[in-house]
C-alpha cells in the first residue's frame, strides 16, 4: 500500500513568510508525527496526534509553529513568519497506535532565504 | 535527560567486510530502541526495533544489533557489507511506557568502497 507522502518535497521562501507543509500518514494510522532534521543532524521531535488532538507538542520551537490535523488523517505543519534557522528538512512519520513502528515520509526541504 | 550517542560521524569499510555502528543511550526508564536508516533522497527506513525478550534482534537486510543493557549500549551489526548499504544510519530510544516521539542519534554516514 501507500506509504507515508509529503508535498511539496521541496519549498523556498523568503524570511518572514507563512507557510504550509502538508503531510498524507498511511491509511489507518491514528497516531502522526511531525519531526524537524537539521543539516548534519538527527531528526528532533515536534509534535504528535492521536487522532484529531495533538497529544504532545513539546517539541515545537515557538508559537510561530502550529500544526493541524482536523479530520485525523491529513495534517498541516504551519510556520508563521519564517527565520533563515527554520530551514531543514520536515519530516512526518504515522503509526498505526501509540509505541507501535512509525513510518516516515520522505520529507519537506525547506529552504528560508 | 534522554539522549542517544553515535560516536562515530563517518565510517568508511570496503565491500565484503564486517561493520558495526555504535549506539549508546541514556534514559531514566526501560527504553525502547530502533535503528533506521536514510539514503539520500529517501524516508527514513526501519531497519530493526528492540521493546524487550531477546537481546539479540534480527532486522532488513541482513542486519542485527544486540542491547547491552549493562552498557547502555545498542550497537548494529552487518556480517558482510554490500555497495547498497551505503547511508546514513540513525540510532533512535522512545519511552517504553507509551512511546511517543523517538530520540534520534546526530547518525553515522557509512561509506563503503569497492
Amino acid at each position: 500500500g501507500a506509504g507515508v507522502s509529503q508535498t511539496p518535497s521541496n519549498k523556498v521562501t523568503e524570511k518572514g513568510k507563512y507557510v504550509e507543509l502538508r503531510c498524507d500518514p498511511i491509511s489507518g494510522h491514528t497516531a502522526l508525527y511531525w519531526y524537524r532534521q537539521s543539516l548534519g543532524q538527527g531528526p528532533e521531535f515536534l509534535i504528535y496526534f492521536q487522532g484529531t488532538g495533538a497529544a504532545d507538542d513539546s517539541g515545537l520551537p515557538n508559537d510561530r509553529f502550529f500544526a493541524v490535523r482536523p479530520e485525523g488523517s491529513v495534517s498541516t505543519l504551519k510556520i508563521q513568519r519564517t527565520e533563515r534557522g527554520d530551514s531543514a528538512v520536515y519530516l512526518c512519520a504515522s503509526s498505526a497506535g501509540q509505541a507501535d513502528t512509525q513510518y516516515f515520509g520522505p520529507g519537506t526541504r525547506l529552504t528560508v532565504l | 535527560a534522554q539522549s542517544v550517542t553515535q560516536p562515530d560521524i563517518h565510517i568508511t569499510v570496503s565491500e565484503g567486510a564486517s561493520l558495526e555502528l555504535r549506539c549508546n543511550y541514556s534514559y531514566g526508564a526501560t527504553p525502547y530502541l530502533f535503528w533506521y536508516v536514510q539514503s539520500p533522497g529517501q524516508g527514513l527506513q526501519l531497519l530493526l526495533k528492540y521493546f524487550s525478550g531477546d537481546t539479540l534482534v534480527q532486522g532488513i537486510k541482513g542486519f542485527e544489533a544486540e542491547f547491552k543493557r549493562s552498557q547502555s549500549s545498542f550497537n548494529l551489526r552487518k556480517p558482510s557489507v554490500h555497495w547498497s548499504d551505503a547511508a546514513e544510519y540513525f540510532c533512535a530510544v522512545a519511552a517504553a511506557t507509551g512511546a511517543n516521539n523517538l530520540f534520534f542519534g546526530t547518525g553515522t554516514r557509512l561509506t563503503v568502497i569497492p
